[in-house]
């Protein structure tokens, strides 16, 4: 069975500019959420989503957005780019919502914002 | 509110000693606490995970973990380290009562396989 696929993996964006991440789920997994990775702050919780709809969302300024398709693909949206949204981007997997079931990563989108 | 520690930010162990990754966790609720791995330049892989059954959780490639409530910690352990065990790990919390999967993070600790 495939993982979690990324795309892109590797982006460089310019301040100001907005970026779209790309997340496919592992084959019947229904709830996927997103991370940002960074060394300060480490790995943060942005949102998740399940069935097409947004079911939690972390503390981040809503410059970050997302969106789930019926497919169970998800994207995420970043407007406005800022130096500082410049980290590895990881999506995650997982057949149904709940803190019981283990969650899949992907390889991350590595965004660089200069 | 969830939270987790690790007690150490960087550990170093000669090939074929034993590993100790210290982890402590904070929960008001049951948690679901797992182990990930890092390899650089690469995604998480889950490791372990404990869901309230056994308190001596077995993972992937030698590796477990001990729940022990007493002492609110999950600490990851390895009889003998390889090389190709140098990563770094993670140890999470999520909540295992409400309807999310929300993993919460502890800051990561390094670790280094000396030859």
């Amino acid at each position: 069975k495939a993982g979690v696929t990324q795309t892109p993996r590797y982006l460089i964006k310019t301040r100001g500019q907005q970026v779209t991440l790309s997340c496919s789920p592992i084959s019947g997994h229904r709830s996927v959420s997103w991370y940002q990775q960074t060394p300060g702050q480490g790995l943060q919780f942005l949102f998740e989503y399940f069935s097409e709809t947004q079911r939690n969302k972390g503390n981040f300024p809503g410059r970050f957005s997302g969106r789930q398709f019926s497919n169970s693909r998800s994207e995420m949206n970043v407007s406005t780019l800022e130096l500082g949204d410049s980290a590895l981007y990881l999506c995650a997997s997982s057949l149904v919502l709940s803190g019981t079931y283990e969650q899949y990563f992907g390889p991350g989108t590595r965004l660089t914002v200069t | 509110a969830q939270s987790v520690t690790q007690l150490d930010s960087h550990v170093s162990v000669s090939e074929g000693t034993p590993v100790l990754l210290r982890c402590n966790y904070s929960s008001s609720y049951s948690p679901s606490l797992f182990w990930y791995v890092q390899h650089p330049n690469k995604g998480l892989q889950l490791l372990l995970k404990y869901t309230s059954a056994a308190t001596l959780v077995k993972g992937i490639n030698g590796f477990e973990a001990e729940f022990k409530k007493s002492e609110t910690s999950f600490h990851l352990t390895k009889p003998s380290a390889h090389m190709s065990d140098a990563a770094e790990y993670f140890c999470v919390v999520s909540d295992t009562t409400s309807n999310t999967g929300k993993l919460i993070f502890g800051q990561g600790t390094t670790l280094q396989v000396k030859p």
